[in-house]
């Protein structure tokens, strides 16, 4: 499978606190997307990070790449209840996409 | 644009009845992918166009399942015939040409075969 793996797959904060999440993937990459979904709902993408970047920040996102080891992490600070929802990774191999597991994400108020 | 469409946004059907899923991409996007999501197995690539030629269809599961892109603005995805265990929320999503460039996915087909 070319599906990328997230850590934890649970998480549970409560507002305010940061968030991280972790990917792991197989193969080479283009870029690597995160993206998020809310309950009943499509994904949104989030940030977009390109193989030669390390780290980029879109608000409260930071996200990081490590190509050498096949590994981001997504980073959300202050968290919010209205974060809650599952954050999945995507690799981008030049045309299609392959999602990670996801992490399911609980703010609590 | 409204975004990616998709219907039915629900779907119920017998066991062994045809399915016929719906998708109308963002206008101008060269890529359409069908992906669908469960719990055991997460989001699975079916299968992805690239103006309106199928890519790579490696992810369909069965000789059951088959999708097709008449032209740039509809796809559709058929199950025929349909088995329990393929009850699950289908995702249709779109992409512009670029090498980096989202996708944007419509709100699903949840299908329950019974």
């Amino acid at each position: 499978s070319q599906q990328g793996e997230e850590d934890p797959q649970a998480l549970s904060i409560q507002e305010g606190e940061n968030a991280t999440m972790n990917c792991s993937y197989k193969t080479s990459i283009n870029n690597l997307q995160w993206y998020r979904q809310n309950s009943g709902r499509g994904l949104v993408h989030l940030i977009l990070i390109r193989s030669n970047e390390r780290e980029k920040h879109s608000g409260r996102l930071r996200v990081t790449l490590d190509t050498s080891k096949k590994s981001s992490s997504l980073l959300i600070t202050a968290s919010r209840a209205a974060d809650t929802a599952s954050y999945f990774c995507a690799t981008d191999g030049g045309n299609q996409f392959y999602f990670g597991t996801g992490t399911s994400l609980t703010v609590i108020p | 644009d409204a975004g990616v469409i998709q219907s039915p946004r629900h779907e119920v059907t017998e066991m062994g009845q045809e399915v016929t899923l719906r998708c109308k991409p963002i206008s101008g996007h060269d890529y359409l992918f069908w992906y669908r999501q469960t719990m055991m197995r997460g989001l699975e690539l079916l299968i992805y166009f690239n103006n309106n030629v199928p890519i790579d269809d490696s992810g369909m599961p069965e000789d059951r399942f088959s999708a097709k892109m008449p032209n740039a603005s509809f796809s559709t995805l058929k199950i025929q015939p349909s088995e329990p265990r393929d009850s699950a929320v289908y995702f249709c999503a779109s992409r512009d040409q670029g090498a980096y460039t989202e996708a944007f996915f419509g709100q699903g087909t949840r299908l329950t075969v019974v």
